[in-house]
């Protein structure tokens, strides 16, 4: 069966520290892949999505950035954080095997002080 | 943006009463699904109806899609405590979300 795995869970930064969040998936191949942020209370926005490994779609223009070194990783990354940056999280991935369902990871909770 | 959005934004319930939620969008779409969102959690796939469906049941939940109105109705019956999350639509195979519609069931 399908897993993702996201990590750290939870992180608290300085402003102006860099950032790196991890996702991988297992037990599919070519999945399309996800990063969404969540405001508390609020809903998904959409960062970055892929189709393939170094294709990476932008949705929103900021400080953050996300690549895909292997098929079934994705990486969400910042040279430097601002306050803005707090939030929810998220990846998430689907393929044609999984119809148009969207499987999401457990997310990781980010804090900029 | 999202082409799927649920109102209302909250619904508070009592325990074993029905909970009532909508999808409205603008396009003419293949499937619709519902996910729901527990708090400081991922999403959770509900349920995916047809466009050529009008009615699909899930244990307690009850989707019904008006393809003519662009709409869907997510019915919870009997709800509990536990049912209470954030819950969300989706059309075909887009990647975004609307605000969703939060849902809290007292005990």
């Amino acid at each position: 069966s399908q897993t993702i795995h996201q990590w750290p869970a939870t992180l608290v930064q300085p402003v102006g520290s860099p950032l790196s969040l991890e996702c991988t998936v297992e037990g599919t191949s070519n999945p399309n892949l996800y990063w969404y942020r969540q405001a508390a209370g609020r809903g998904l926005q959409l960062l970055f999505y892929s189709v393939g490994i170094g294709q990476i779609s932008s949705e929103v223009p900021q400080n953050l950035s996300a690549s895909r070194p292997q098929d079934r990783q994705f990486i969400l990354s910042s040279k430097k954080l601002l306050l803005s940056d707090s939030g929810f999280y998220l990846c998430a991935w689907s393929n044609g095997n999984s119809g148009n369902t969207i499987y999401f990871g457990e997310g990781s909770w980010l804090t900029v002080v | 943006s999202q082409q799927g959005e649920e109102d209302p934004q909250a619904l508070s319930i009592q325990e074993g009463e029905n909970a009532t939620m909508n999808c409205s969008y603008k396009t003419s779409i293949n499937n619709l699904q519902w996910y729901r969102q527990n708090s400081g959690r991922g999403l959770v796939h509900l349920i995916l109806i047809r466009s050529n469906e009008r009615e699909k049941h899930s244990g307690r939940l009850r989707v019904t899609l008006d393809t003519s109105k662009k709409s869907s109705s997510l019915l919870i019956t009997a709800s509990r405590a536990a049912d209470t999350a954030s819950y969300f639509c989706a059309t075909d195979d887009d990647m975004r979300f609307g605000a969703g519609t939060r849902l809290t069931v007292k005990p």
